[in-house]
């Protein structure tokens, strides 16, 4: 699993309320990324860093930020959680050195906004 | 757990036999390819990978074959068993740092 961990693994959350997941890697993995997984559509980046405070957007952004202050740490925030923000989010890890952008992935969140 | 997807394609395939899932991408300046596998309530997990300048791969009981030039990529499955039962789907690296991925196909084993 390449060390991920992510935090919390299901949550439950109203509209409005600001919500923050948390990706946790072991390895001192220099790239991470925010993707979120919904019926008939691949993953989709949502926001990837490739190091301390070095962030960049994905395809799907809108309504997310990112924080990395530490290397092991990729925060992955919704200011003010929609509905249609309800997704399963995965974090993911490329290997350092790696050439070819081989990705590991966590174990994902499932999160719920009511 | 969490659910990869409704109305996704699925390959019924007897256990033992061979499965080919395939994935057709668009990309033709697309220089690497990566194949995962995804059970239900985890992750995607890394299977095998191949770059543009090799037309197969070949790991363990997976094969996969890149062909440039249809933009087409299968994997094989040798001798499928009931462990395979998951969604598989292939990304892209069409440049930089980043993955594009397809949208998966369900492989059901049956006894």
């Amino acid at each position: 699993d390449a060390g991920i961990t992510q935090s919390p693994r299901h949550k439950v959350t109203e509209t409005g309320t600001p919500v923050t997941l948390r990706c946790h890697q072991t390895e001192n993995h220099r790239y991470m990324y925010w993707y979120r997984q919904d019926p008939g559509h691949g993953l989709r980046l949502i926001h990837y860093s490739y190091g301390v405070k070095d962030t960049d957007k994905g395809e799907v952004s809108d309504g997310y930020s990112v924080s990395r202050s530490k290397t092991e740490d990729f925060l992955l925030t919704l200011e003010s959680a929609t509905s249609s923000q309800t997704s399963v989010y995965f974090c993911a890890i490329s290997l350092s050195g790696s050439s070819g952008n081989e990705q590991y992935f966590g174990p994902g969140t499932r999160l719920t906004v009511t | 757990g969490e659910s990869v997807g409704l109305h996704l394609p699925t390959l019924s395939v007897q256990e033992g036999d061979n499965s080919i899932i395939n994935c057709a991408y668009s990309n033709s300046a697309s220089d690497y390819f990566i194949w995962y596998k995804q059970e239900s309530g985890k992750g995607p997990q890394f299977i095998i990978d191949i770059r543009s300048n090799m037309d197969k791969r070949q790991g363990q009981r997976v094969t996969v074959l890149l062909n440039k030039t249809v933009k087409h990529l299968s994997l094989q499955i040798a001798a499928t068993q009931p462990g395979d039962s998951a969604v598989y789907f292939c990304a892209e690296n069409r440049g930089g740092n980043k993955l594009t991925f397809g949208t998966g196909t369900q492989l059901k084993v049956e006894l």
